[in-house]
């Protein structure tokens, strides 16, 4: 069965540190692997996504992420953390290319930017 | 752009109740799906569909019923609701065969007494 596993509930970060939120799955094939972020009393807002190629994906407001096979993690990054980029983070999978597979996500990371 | 719209937004339910979660988009989206959200647990998926009138299940179906009698709408059904059902709901939908990403609605939270 598939499985998406973000090992930290929270991270803190100073504001105009790196950041990095961890995400490690494991799925059979290639998946599709995304990252959302949500906001006190929103939606989920798509982030970034890798589909195939270049194990580096850069998305929206400056976050990337970057794939890598052989330890099945899509681990998201920003060069320099906003306090504004305080918000609960998710990671996805999606484990086939068919139009049945569904998206699972992990339990989310909230994360903290301290001015 | 609506996107994705759901309603209501609140509501409360003593156990036992029943009632309806409207989910409705205007992007002609094949893909729609259903998820709740509860501390600690992330998103797990109630039920989803590909396409007017097929529906499936996902990880946590029990206690939910779906339709899909259009593109555009998607229903959850709570036909007795339960404490455990408390939770926050989302919608979301996708084009069917793409490698796209899901598109949520803002949510619908529920309260069963």
């Amino acid at each position: 069965a598939q499985s998406v596993a973000q090992p930290e509930d929270q991270v803190n970060v100073a504001e105009g540190n790196p950041l990095t939120v961890k995400c490690t799955y494991s799925v059979s094939g290639n998946p599709y692997l995304f990252w959302y972020v949500q906001y006190p009393n929103r939606g989920l807002q798509f982030l970034l996504k890798y589909i195939t190629g270049d194990n580096l994906v850069k998305g929206s407001y400056g976050f990337e992420a970057e794939f890598n096979k052989s330890q099945t993690s899509f681990h998201l990054k920003k060069p320099s953390a906003l306090v504004s980029d305080s918000a609960l983070y998710f990671c996805a999978v999606r484990a086939g290319r068919t139009s049945y597979d569904k998206v699972i996500f992990g339990p989310g990371t909230s994360l903290s930017v301290i001015p | 752009n609506a996107g994705v719209t759901q309603t209501p937004k609140f509501q409360v339910l003593k156990t036992g109740q029943s009632m309806t979660l409207q989910c409705a988009q205007d992007m002609n989206h094949e893909y729609m799906s259903w998820y709740r959200q509860d501390p600690g647990m992330g998103l797990r998926l109630i039920h989803y569909s590909v396409g007017a009138g097929i529906t499936d299940q996902g990880e946590v179906p029990n206690g939910y019923n779906v339709s899909r009698s259009t593109t555009e709408d998607f229903p959850l059904r709570l036909l007795s609701a339960a404490p455990s059902q408390t939770s926050v709901y989302f919608c979301a939908s996708r084009p069917r065969d793409d490698a796209g990403e899901l598109f949520f609605g803002e949510g619908s939270r529920l309260t069963v007494l």
